[in-house]
């Protein structure tokens, strides 16, 4: 059973596109983290959510509670983006993960 | 300014030796965290402490031991390494805030 699911796995896009990320939970949880992973590389968290909307740079995440949801959107993709997000729930004491959706970005 | 340190960074170890990964967190968080990280699976959570003191299995403990004498340290240890536990193993740490920080990794190889 998965207690996140995120979508696309894969993405490609050219430079200077809008990006998408989806990630739908099904536990309860007190926040919800975006996590960036660039190859052979460490974990670094982009953003904590609890509700509604947050932006850093050219990066925007939002999250309905309601509907157990979860965006995040690239503006004006670089190929310095080209990582895999993770997106991350806290239920409780524990964290539960997404498989991480690998991006591409193309010159 | 460290964050989380793990060490070491990367281990060939034999089959059947034993190894203990250290994590190490300078922020006072209460919570630490053990992962492993493979292909297509995303990550999956080993061992957990809620505090000083306390420990608690994840999903995938099998294998592993953990021990958590100081607030500031979370040891995983393997006593007897598999190939199958070949992997990236990622620590990371939370704040009661929920803020959470990871480690940059090790790579551990068993052959």
């Amino acid at each position: 059973k998965n207690e996140v699911e995120q979508s696309p796995q894969n993405l490609t896009a050219q430079e200077g596109e809008f990006i998408t990320i989806n990630c739908s939970y099904s536990v309860g949880i007190s926040a919800l983290h975006w996590l960036q992973q660039h190859p052979g590389g460490g974990i670094v968290s982009l953003f904590m959510l609890s509700s509604g909307k947050k932006k850093h740079g050219r990066l925007i995440a939002t999250i309905n509670i309601q509907e157990k949801h979860s965006s995040l959107h690239i503006t004006a993709s670089h190929p310095r983006d080209s990582a895999v997000y993770i997106c991350a729930v806290r239920g409780g004491n524990q964290f539960y993960f997404g498989t991480g959706t690998s991006l591409t970005v193309i010159p | 300014n460290a964050g989380v340190t793990q060490t070491p960074k990367f281990r060939v170890l034999k089959t059947g030796q034993s190894m203990t990964l250290l994590c190490a967190q300078d922020m006072n968080h209460e919570y630490m965290y053990w992962y492993r990280q493979d292909p297509g699976m995303g990550l999956r959570l080993i061992h957990y402490s809620v505090g000083e003191g306390t420990t608690a299995k994840g999903e995938v403990p099998d294998g592993y031991n953990v021990s958590r004498l100081k607030k500031q340290n979370f040891l995983l240890g393997l006593e007897s390494a598999a190939p199958s536990q070949t992997s990236v193993y990622f620590c990371a740490s939370s704040s009661l805030d929920r803020v959470v920080t990871f480690g940059s990794g090790t790579r551990l190889t068993v052959v």
